[in-house]
This record gives structure tokens, sequence and C-alpha cells, in this order.
């Protein structure tokens, strides 16, 4: 059961313009939603995160928008650079019934900023 | 947010034997996780170490071939044991104190022959 889905594996978008990338899930008790970049051979990198509590967060060119009803979450980059082009995964967490946390990945989004 | 370090960064191992993968943290934290990443796909959780209690583990993982160590609230160990082309992965640890962030140390490549 995937609780947290990435439907496009890539995405091409040229430098300057908008990247927007979407995830979805399906478990309501998610507490809060991340958004994390990925270079070849290296850790993945935090980028950005919202509670559930909220719809929008915004740092820099990174905005996460969270539409709780939908069960979306879409992380847009503007304007978009050459250096962006990563794998960009989300991520969810939320408690469990031991009381500690966990996270559960999606299936990441490759995405290709053109120059 | 944490600097975490990982030992080795990548190894070439032979099928039956065992390798202990280090991750290090700069600071003190309660939570430590270790993941998979297989090729071509999403960081799987194996399981969650926490300082002073048995590691939990993630379906589908057992501490028997994934012991693991969390001596003090900088440290901890993941021993991938003996070993299948299968298990050929990336091995990353990571860190959170708050369940709203999350750090990654830079991840150990197992090659598995």
């Amino acid at each position: 059961d995937q609780q947290v889905k990435q439907n496009s594996p890539s995405l091409s978008v040229q430098e300057g313009r908008i990247s927007i990338l979407n995830c979805d899930y399906t478990n309501s008790m998610f507490d809060y939603f991340l958004w994390y970049k990925k270079y070849p051979a290296e850790g993945p990198t935090f980028l950005i995160s919202i509670s559930s509590i909220k719809d929008k967060n915004e740092d820099g060119r990174f905005t996460v928008f969270l539409n709780k009803s939908a069960k979306h979450l879409s992380l847009h980059i503007v304007p978009s650079q050459p250096g962006d082009s990563a794998v960009y995964f989300c991520a969810a967490s939320g408690g469990t019934t031991s009381g500690t946390y966990k996270y559960i990945f999606g299936t990441g989004t490759r995405l290709k900023v053109l120059a | 947010s944490a600097v975490i370090s990982q030992k080795p960064s990548r190894d070439i191992c032979q099928r039956g034997t065992s390798l202990t993968i280090q991750c290090q943290v700069d600071s003190q934290v309660t939570m430590m996780f270790w993941y998979r990443q297989q090729p071509g796909q999403s960081l799987t959780l194996i399981a969650t170490a926490n300082q002073g209690s048995e590691a939990t583990y993630e379906s589908g993982f057992v501490i028997d071939k994934f012991p693991i160590s969390r001596p003090n609230l900088t440290f901890s160990t993941l021993t991938v044991s003996n070993m299948s082309p299968e298990d050929s992965s990336i091995y990353l640890c990571s860190v959170d104190n708050t369940g709203t962030s999350q750090y990654f140390g830079p991840g150990t490549r197992l090659t598995v022959l």
C-alpha cells in the first residue's frame, strides 16, 4: 500500500519557468509533509515542509501547497534553475502507536531544468 | 540542522559476508532512522533506532538480518548480515528531533557480488 505517491517519474522545464511537482497521499493522519532534493551519490537534502494545519509555506524560490480535502501537495519552484535538476521526494510524517513518529516517502520525480 | 557522517561511503562485498555501517551525528538527537534505497526506487524505512531501547523494525525487515546498535545519542550502526546481491543498495541514516524535519547522511553505497 503506497501511502505517498508521486505519479510523475520525470519532469522537464525550461530555465526561468515554474516547476510544479505533485504528490498525493492516502492517510489523513499525517502531521507534516516535507520535500527533499537528492543528487546522485548524495543523501537527500531537506528543502521545505508544511504542517497539516496550513495550506501554504514559502521559502525563497520554493513554495509548498497543501490541499487536505484532496490529499494533495505540490512544490513550486520559481524561477527554475539548472542547479535544481535532481530527484525530488515528497514525504509525510505521523505518529505511531508506540509514541514515536516516522516518515513515508514517495517514489520521487526526476526534474530536469533545461538551460 | 545536523551534520551527519557515514562510514564507509561505499563498499563491495562478497555474498555471505556482513558489513557494519556507522552513522555519526554532530549533536545529540532523539531519533535515528535507517533507510534503504534500491536502484530506481524510493527510500524504504528499515528501522527506527532510539537510544536506550530496542530498534523498531518495519514490515519486511528483521533484527537477525539488520541488527542495529544505538549506544548513545550521537551514534548508531546498522549491520547487513549474510549478504546477497539483493542487498545491493544505498543505505542511509537520518536524524530527527521534532517529527517536522529529518536530515540525512550522505549514504553508503553497497554492492554485493
